[in-house]
């Protein structure tokens, strides 16, 4: 079965600092990727998606993400965080073919301090 | 407003009591899924229903019982839970067939004594 793994449980930042958060999957496969973030009190929402095509992909709020499929990976970065991205943040991988379901990590806090 | 509502938000129960989450989404998706998230682990994907059948149980205990009446419900009936069955329960919607964009609800808080 394929897994996604995020080795930073807590990651702790000064506004301005720049973040990358990785993310490894384990499937040979071809795969769809996705970041989803959840803010404090919020439900958990899309934060970009990579189908195929550019592997450098951006999603809202200045995020971006790069796929390097050698490395089975899929980082998340922000060139300059500000508080408000204090939020969890997950990785998830979706096999293309019949079953089609998301697989998550077990996500990474991020904490930006002011 | 994510369009996926679920209550309640929190609920404390006894491991002998019987209660229900149920989720509503207005989105117009014919997908919605269960999942349970704990602390430091991974979302548990529990239930998938397509158009009202469910097509995926991941070996979920009895305890947890889904029911799906149409599109656009989907309850989570509880009973003689344990204690290790506290976690955030969230629901979730997508379109069918699933393109990995899921619709989440803020979740149920359920706490088992």
């Amino acid at each position: 079965a394929q897994s996604v793994s995020q080795h930073n449980h807590h990651v702790i930042l000064s506004e301005a600092a720049s973040l990358e958060l990785g993310c490894n999957y384990s499937y040979g496969g071809t795969v769809n990727l996705f970041w989803y973030v959840q803010y404090p009190g919020q439900h958990l929402q899309l934060l970009l998606k990579y189908f195929s095509g550019d592997p450098l992909v951006k999603g809202i709020k200045g995020f971006e993400a790069e796929f390097i499929k050698s490395k089975f990976s899929f980082n998340l970065r922000k060139p300059s965080v500000q508080w408000s991205d204090t939020a969890e943040y997950f990785c998830a991988v979706m096999l293309s073919g019949s079953a089609r379901q998301l697989t998550f990590g077990s996500g990474t806090q991020l904490t930006v301090l002011p | 407003e994510t369009g996926v509502t679920q209550t309640p938000r929190h609920l404390v129960m006894g491991m002998t009591n019987k209660k229900s989450l149920k989720c509503e989404q207005h989105l117009g998706h014919n997908a919605m899924y269960w999942y349970k998230q704990s602390a430091k682990k991974p979302l548990e994907l529990m239930f998938v229903y397509n158009f009202k059948e469910q097509t995926e149980n991941n070996s979920v205990p009895s305890r947890f019982s889904p029911e799906c009446p149409n599109s656009s419900h989907l309850f989570l009936h509880l009973h003689t839970l344990q204690p290790e069955d506290s976690a955030l329960y969230l629901c979730a919607s997508s379109q069918d067939p699933p393109n990995g964009e899921l619709f989440f609800g803020e979740g149920s808080r359920l706490t088992v004594l």
